[in-house]
């Protein structure tokens, strides 16, 4: 089955610089990945997502790009604000079918002010 | 609020007894799914419907479990004979097929 690593799992960054996270997919078949952010003790809430016919997509400051030969999928923050403090998981799945998602390990993401 | 809603929001039980969650989906939401999520790990899929049909489970569904959604509408998740392990934070989703995933705020399962 589907196995998705993500990195890093914690972050701290400098209000207004730059976040990267970065996951990895185990199986070829898997054509959506979305992003979750969850704050603490809140349901994860999506962010952002990405299909496999896409290479990149930008909503604001929040962009996600896919590498489907490398298996691999990033979520880029731009000028990070300390609102953008939470846990982000990335996912994976395959959109027909039962469409469940298998999720990383989760980023705790800190904006220091 | 019109999102998905799970009810209680918090079950402290003492180990063998037998809980029971409730989740109400977003109503025009034909897709209904459970996730489990463990401290400081993301949400693990356990099951899912489509209207009332439950059409696949996971391997961490052990026999103990048992989830139903009798008129495609809203769904329940038992556990009998509660064990520690079942501690965690059990999330229901919902979302039309192939849309985005609409996750509830969860039901947090203390076992003693």
């Amino acid at each position: 089955g589907e196995n998705v690593e993500q990195h890093p799992s914690t972050l701290s960054v400098q209000e207004g610089d730059s976040a990267v996270i970065k996951c990895t997919y185990s199986d070829s078949a898997s054509n959506y990945f979305p992003w979750y952010k969850q704050e603490l003790g809140k349901r994860p809430q999506l962010i952002i997502d990405i299909r496999s016919n896409v290479g990149e997509k930008k909503d604001q400051r929040i962009a996600v790009t896919l590498n489907k030969t490398a298996k691999h999928f990033s979520l880029h923050i731009t000028e990070t604000q300390p609102e953008d403090s939470a846990v982000y998981f990335c996912a994976a799945s395959m959109s027909q079918g039962a469409q469940k998602l298998v999720f990383g390990q989760g980023t705790r993401l800190t904006i220091n002010p | 609020d019109t999102g998905v809603s799970q009810d209680p929001r918090h079950k402290i039980t003492k180990r063998g007894q037998n809980v029971t969650f409730r989740c109400d989906p977003i109503s025009e939401h034909n897709r209904l799914y459970w996730y489990r999520q463990t401290l400081g790990q993301g949400p693990e899929f356990l099951t899912y419907f489509q209207n009332e049909a439950q059409l696949e489970k996971s391997r961490l569904l052990s026999d103990r479990f048992s989830a139903e959604r009798p008129k495609g509408s809203f769904s329940t998740l038992e556990i009998q004979r509660t064990e520690q392990g079942d501690s965690a934070m059990y999330l229901c989703a919902s979302s039309f097929t192939g849309g985005e995933l609409f996750f509830g705020e969860g039901s947090r399962l203390t076992v003693l």
